[in-house]
């Protein structure tokens, strides 16, 4: 079993709609959580992270979590064609961070 | 601070040939990470550091890897010899307090032929 597991997509939203991005993990006793974007061809970058059950807003992005269901999400407002990228939820477990595959987003003009 | 800075950003080699990854973490970051990744595999961490010290290389995949920091500012990742298997991208991150947000370089992507 994977320790972070994504859907890895592709993922398609029309502009302007909410993209819901989803991740389960294995370790219950992870307590740090990351949101990762990654552009083709290009490095990682850190967008969001939280470390508290609930809800984490920024600008567009909302991050969720629920520790008792060992899951974590990302909801992306008016998404916008420049979105369009892949999504890596990472978890910190054993001292480590673990990143999932990744979820590829398209959001369509 | 121009960020995590690693060189070279291609490189080919052939197979049997030696390969070195270099990486320049923040300056000030305690933690240094290298992880490859691949379509099949997707981001694996091979080992990090913290404080100049290895800390955990369970993810090195075999003897023929290798890595170092002689000093905070400055890492290698060495493959010898180089399989075509080994091709990827290969990534060094840094971070202020151990494996919390990690700040990544522009990789290497490697190609063994």
């Amino acid at each position: 079993q994977k320790e972070v597991e994504q859907n890895s997509g592709p993922l398609s939203v029309p502009e302007g709609a909410i993209a819901s991005l989803n991740c389960t993990y294995s370790d219950r006793g992870s307590q740090s959580f990351f949101w990762y974007r990654q552009y083709s061809g290009k490095s990682p970058e850190l967008i969001m992270f939280i470390y508290s059950n609930g809800d984490k807003e920024d600008g567009r992005f909302t991050a969720q979590l629920n520790k008792a269901s060992q899951y974590v999400s990302l909801l992306i407002r008016d998404s916008q064609p420049s979105d369009s990228a892949t999504y890596l939820c990472a978890v910190t477990a054993a001292r480590q961070l673990t990143f999932g595959s990744g979820t590829q987003l398209t959001v369509l003009p | 601070d121009a960020g995590v800075i690693q060189s070279p950003r291609h490189e080919v080699t052939e197979m049997g040939q030696e390969v070195t990854l270099r990486c320049k973490p923040i300056s000030g970051h305690d933690y240094l990470f290298w992880y490859r990744q691949t379509m099949m595999r997707g981001l694996e961490l091979l080992i990090y550091f913290n404080n100049n010290v290895p800390i955990d290389d369970s993810g090195m995949p075999e003897d023929r890897f290798s890595a170092k920091m002689p000093n905070a500012s400055f890492s290698t990742l060495k493959i010898q010899p180089s399989e075509p298997r080994d091709s990827a991208v290969y990534f060094c991150a840094s971070s202020l307090q151990g494996p919390t947000e990690a700040f990544f370089g522009q990789g290497t992507r490697l190609t063994v032929v």
